[in-house]
């Protein structure tokens, strides 16, 4: 069956760092959606992409969907301790989860 | 306040004794699913719902029965809870089937001695 799977599965930034995670897909994606969950918390919808080759920003985080719509990245600039949590992204209709990318953030 | 309400947040039981998690959401979604998430395995879901009456299982269904009668409810039912199913669980519901962000509950943390 489908698979999505993310990497890494834990990184660890000094705050300022910038920070990414990947995510592939062994299937084509009709859209990806990204969420993120703080400690403790429940997972939060961040963007949906939907277009090959898509690009969304949210003030510091980049989201980016690949040409082939099989893998897709999230890319924060200079993190903050606000960015600590895990980050999830989740393909097509039934919405397949990764693993996850738990960062931490050092202050 | 557009929200999904899961009871109890958390459960500590014994092997066998049967339990009911229940999911409520209040923004009239058509879908709804649960899942369960274990350290370094992410969301998996057990069980998924389209609209009412209307039930499908996900990639980990062995153990649990859902039920839906109702489109705003939508329990998680163990009826011979085990160890192995100790987990922390979510709730999530959304509009539609296709395209649509999900909205999930806080969480319900159960453990099963």
């Amino acid at each position: 069956g489908q698979q999505v799977m993310q990497i890494p599965q834990y990184q660890h930034v000094q705050e300022g760092e910038d920070f990414t995670t990947y995510c592939n897909s062994s299937t084509t994606l009709s859209n990806i959606q990204w969420y993120k969950q703080r400690p403790g918390g429940h997972p939060v919808f961040l963007i949906q992409l939907v277009k090959s080759g898509e690009v969304k920003k949210q003030k510091r985080l980049t989201f980016q969907f690949g040409e082939a719509k099989k893998n897709s990245s999230l890319h924060i600039t200079a993190t903050q301790t606000t960015d600590v949590g895990t980050y999830f992204c989740a393909g097509a209709g039934k919405l397949i989860f990764g693993q996850g990318t738990t960062l931490q953030v050092k202050p | 306040e557009a929200q999904v309400t899961q009871n109890p947040r958390y459960l500590i039981t014994v092997t066998g004794k049967k339990l009911t998690v229940t999911c409520s959401q209040n923004m009239n979604h058509e879908y709804m699913s649960w899942y369960r998430q274990d350290p370094g395995l992410g969301l998996r879901q057990i069980y998924y719902s389209m609209n009412v009456e209307v039930t499908d299982k996900g990639d980990v269904p062995e153990g649990y029965k859902v039920s839906r009668k109702e489109k705003r409810n939508f329990p998680l039912i163990l009826e011979s809870p085990s160890p192995n199913q100790t987990s922390l669980y979510f709730c999530a519901s959304r509009l539609s089937s296709f395209n649509q962000p999900q909205h999930f509950g806080d969480g319900t943390r159960l453990s099963i001695l």
